[in-house]
């Protein structure tokens, strides 16, 4: 069975810190794709990032990296210099190359100006 | 915008009725989703159709089933409804099943 564990549910930042968000998962696969979705107050669920599980590269896009250890199964989210509109739920998410996503229960993350 | 649409965006019904919720994917796209996220559940999937067939079920009660279409859009039934049904039903789409799912805006059920 399969299983996203995101431990921080909520989170509040002052505009330009610099936030983590931690993404914890399960697996018994050896090949597997992890996700980052964002859900914005307008409520739809938007993608951020696709790993597959034997790229352990970290990627960099713009204020947004990701940091993705097998050997503690995590794939941890950062943004640089937080920005008032980045204020949404951040969803993990794993797909074992099958059909499904799993999600975990989302991180809140409020940036206040 | 994603490219993939729902309809209709909010629905209100009563307990025991029957709604049908519409879902149009990405053009190429041949997989649709179907997941419910509600406060007490989170984010589930439902249902998996690929290019006219189920190919994947997760958490999809009886009183639920979906279709997809040749042209491949894709509905989900929902009947005898209950109060607890009330959530936000998704739709999403990908090329391929491995590849990322691209989410439409959702369709909001309230069941009175």
């Amino acid at each position: 069975a399969q299983k996203v564990t995101q431990a921080q549910t909520e989170i509040s930042v002052v505009e330009k810190e610099d936030v983590t968000l931690d993404c914890v998962y399960e697996t018994r696969d050896t090949t597997y794709y992890l996700f980052w979705y964002k859900q914005p107050p307008s409520g739809e669920l938007v993608f951020l990032i696709r790993r597959n599980s034997f790229d352990e590269q970290n990627e960099i896009s713009g204020r947004y990296s990701w940091n993705f250890q097998k050997s503690t199964s995590s794939f941890n989210f950062t943004i640089t210099a937080s920005q008032v509109v980045d204020s949404a739920v951040y969803f993990c998410a794993l797909n074992n190359a099958g059909n499904m996503l799993t999600f975990g229960g989302g991180t809140r993350l409020m940036v206040k100006p | 915008d994603s490219g993939v649409t729902q309809t209709p965006k909010h629905l209100i019904t009563a307990t025991g009725q029957r709604v049908t919720l519409r879902c149009s994917p990405r053009s190429g796209d041949l997989s649709v989703y179907w997941y419910q996220q509600s406060l007490d559940q989170g984010l589930q999937f439902l249902i998996q159709y690929y290019n006219g067939e189920e190919r994947a079920k997760g958490n999809i009660l009886e009183r639920f089933s979906a279709q997809q279409f040749p042209d491949l859009h894709s509905e989900l039934n929902l009947s005898s409804l209950e109060l607890g049904d009330s959530a936000l039903y998704f739709c999403a789409s990908s090329v391929e099943v491995a590849n990322e799912q691209f989410f439409g805006p959702g369709t909001r059920l309230t069941v009175l």
